[in-house]
This record gives structure tokens, C-alpha cells and sequence, in this order.
């Protein structure tokens, strides 16, 4: 069946830089994306969504950009800090469906000192 | 609020043993759901619950039971464990009605078959 991918399984960035995770999705009726960070040995917790009527939404050093053409998504985070140390996940939702979520495989985001 | 709450948070079972993983949520959520999460994979969708006396199968519903008796609590029950459930397990719930179809989630129970 069709599910979310992510580009990339690891991602180091400098602390205080800006990093970007992507996530690829191959369902075009799906209408709602979530990120959700997940730290070691906790259940994962839920950063920014959108929905598929808009292209982008931020939040506190957090925005989620949107492209429906491409079917992508990414998730920017403005000034890293050691504490954005994380997988990250992205989830979608079908349209129509009984609104589960799909997630896909997740990033590991390392922040460098 | 306490949120969403799983216990226990750690067990090692035998092959063929039974037990429960209790998940509960103070919230008044309509919809819970149990996940299980793999090494280096996401979360897979294992049942759910859109409100009491009603559940359904998620992707990977083979060897698992869930009941809803009551809108707080969604256990799930393991009847005769196998290595291949050795996993992470997470609860999760979230509100039906208020536009919103985001999840929250519990800190887990991470199970051992051996």
C-alpha cells in the first residue's frame, strides 16, 4: 500500500544552524501531516500539522512547508539547539479514512556541539 | 491532566504467556489506538476505538485484543506471546469532534518475549 518515506534516515547539524527534514508521501487524497519528535525512550510528541489546504504553518522555531505537486513535506527548525536531539517522524491521514495515522520510518536528527 | 498513562513500562514475557498492557487517558478522548513501533521503524497501527463498545483492526492486528468498556481505558491483550512481539507499544488518544485529528501519545511499555 501507499505510505510515507522519509529521504533521509540521518541528519547532523551544527547547534544554532537551521535543519531541514523532508518527507516524501505517495497518497494524494491524504489531507492532514503531522511531525511528531520522538527522544529516547519516550513516546513520540507531537511538534506542527497541517492540512493539505495550505502550504505552510509555523510555530515556535518550527515551520512545516507543504508541496501537493511534488507530494513533499518538510519540517524547519530555526537554531538548532542540543535539545531538538531527536527522531522525528512524519504521519499522514487519508481522506475519507477513520482518520489513522501513517507514519513513515523517521529521522535522526543529531545536534553537534 | 495526567495525559495519556501505560503501565507497566517494561516486561519480559515467555513464549505462550498471556498478559495486559493497560492504557488510559483523563482526557475524554473518543478515539484511542495502540501502536507498536519496531527498532529503526515507525509506528504501526495495531487496533483502535472511536468511542466505547466499538473497535476495529488497525495494519497489524494478528495476536492482539482490545476491548472498550469504559471511554478512559483501552487495554490490550496479548493471549499467548510470541518473540515476533517483542516491540515497543504505545496508547494513544485524541479528541472526534474539534477539528483537530492530532494524536497523544503515552510514554510506552517496552515488551520482551523470550
Amino acid at each position: 500500500g501507499e505510505s510515507v518515506g522519509l529521504h533521509l534516515p540521518t541528519l547532523s547539524v551544527q547547534e544554532g544552524d537551521n535543519s531541514i527534514i523532508n518527507c516524501a508521501y505517495s497518497n494524494s487524497a491524504s489531507d492532514y501531516f503531522i511531525w511528531y519528535k520522538q527522544e529516547s525512550g519516550k513516546g513520540p510528541q507531537f511538534i506542527i500539522d497541517i492540512r493539505s489546504n495550505m502550504d505552510k504553518r509555523q510555530g515556535q522555531r518550527v515551520t512545516v512547508l507543504l508541496n501537493k505537486t511534488v507530494k513533499h513535506l518538510s519540517l524547519q527548525i530555526a537554531a538548532t539547539q542540543p535539545g531538538d536531539s531527536a527522531v522525528y517522524f512524519c504521519a499522514e491521514i487519508l481522506s475519507g479514512s477513520a482518520r489513522q495515522l501513517t507514519f513513515g520510518s523517521g529521522t535522526q536528527l543529531t545536534v553537534l556541539p | 491532566n495526567a495525559g495519556v498513562t501505560q503501565t507497566p513500562k517494561f516486561q519480559v514475557l515467555k513464549t505462550g504467556q498471556s498478559m495486559t498492557l493497560q492504557c488510559a487517558q483523563d482526557m475524554n478522548h473518543e478515539y484511542m489506538s495502540w501502536y507498536r513501533q519496531d527498532p529503526g521503524m515507525g509506528l504501526r497501527l495495531i487496533h483502535y476505538s472511536v468511542g466505547a463498545g466499538i473497535t476495529d483492526q488497525g495494519e497489524v492486528p494478528n495476536g492482539y485484543n482490545v476491548s472498550r468498556s469504559t471511554t478512559e481505558d483501552f487495554p490490550l491483550r496479548l493471549l499467548s506471546a510470541a518473540p515476533s512481539q517483542t516491540s515497543v507499544y504505545f496508547c494513544a488518544s485524541r479528541p472526534i469532534a474539534g477539528g483537530t485529528d492530532t494524536q497523544y501519545f503515552g510514554p510506552g511499555t517496552r515488551l520482551t518475549v523470550l
